[in-house]
């Protein structure tokens, strides 16, 4: 078990272009979870995912961004025309299917920055 | 409105002296309560949860956490602190019905020799 892993780590960009992290969770994990950190505050929750299925999204989740989950293994998260207020830590959880309180394992997360 | 709130920002303390950090909720029914730790260049790491049963939980690191229903509130401890618990801690909810967390605003703990 080599916990979830994120990738890349860092990401700098400039303002309107597009950028895609990759997250793989722990392989028997059915849920897959995206969140969003800036700076001194908590995780915000973006969406999930329950296999391949795309269950929920946060309003926060602007039609500039888009998240993938293809065969229920490894989730993109895309976002379109970055703008400063996208930088931010980036978030991968991944958990057992079942209880709402089964553990969510986190990735080390992925840290954009736009210039 | 559903909510979290951490009341600490920033908390110091001695090596070997006590820690509590204070967690409150707002939520239609009990959630399902948990702790967090991040430290600089980590993930998150669930120290404990409350989800049912005895109110007093122990978890990972020395930590326990007190479930106190009347008061809405979840506050973390640990008897002795040690130079390594140095980080940020949050506490965050799961609804019955939910799965996505949602978390408190964090407060750091600074750990002086």
């Amino acid at each position: 078990d080599t916990g979830v892993s994120q990738d890349p780590r860092h990401k700098i960009t400039k303002r309107g272009q597009n950028v895609t992290f990759r997250c793989d969770p722990i392989s028997e994990h059915n849920r897959l979870y995206w969140y969003r950190q800036t700076l001194g505050q908590g995780p915000e929750f973006l969406t999930y995912f329950q296999n391949e299925a795309q269950l929920e999204k946060s309003r926060l989740l602007s039609d500039r961004f888009s998240a993938e989950r293809p065969k229920g293994s490894f989730s993109t998260l895309e976002i379109q025309r970055t703008e400063q207020g996208d930088s931010a830590m980036y978030l991968c959880a991944s958990s057992l299917s079942g209880e709402p309180y089964n553990e969510q394992f986190f990735g080390p997360g992925t840290r954009l920055t736009v210039l | 409105a559903q909510s979290v709130t951490q009341p600490d920002i920033h908390i110091t303390v001695s090596e070997g002296a006590s820690l509590e950090l204070r967690c409150n909720y707002s939520y239609g029914a009990t959630p399902y309560l948990f702790w967090y730790v991040q430290s600089p260049g980590q993930g998150l790491q669930l120290l404990l949860k409350y989800f049912s049963g005895d109110t007093l939980v122990q978890g990972i690191k020395g930590f326990e956490a007190e479930f106190k229903r009347s008061q809405s509130s979840f506050n973390l401890r640990k008897p002795s602190v040690h130079w390594s618990d140095a980080a940020e801690y949050f506490c965050a909810v799961v609804g019955v019905n939910d799965y996505k967390l949602s978390f408190g605003a964090g407060t750091t703990v600074t750990v002086r020799a």
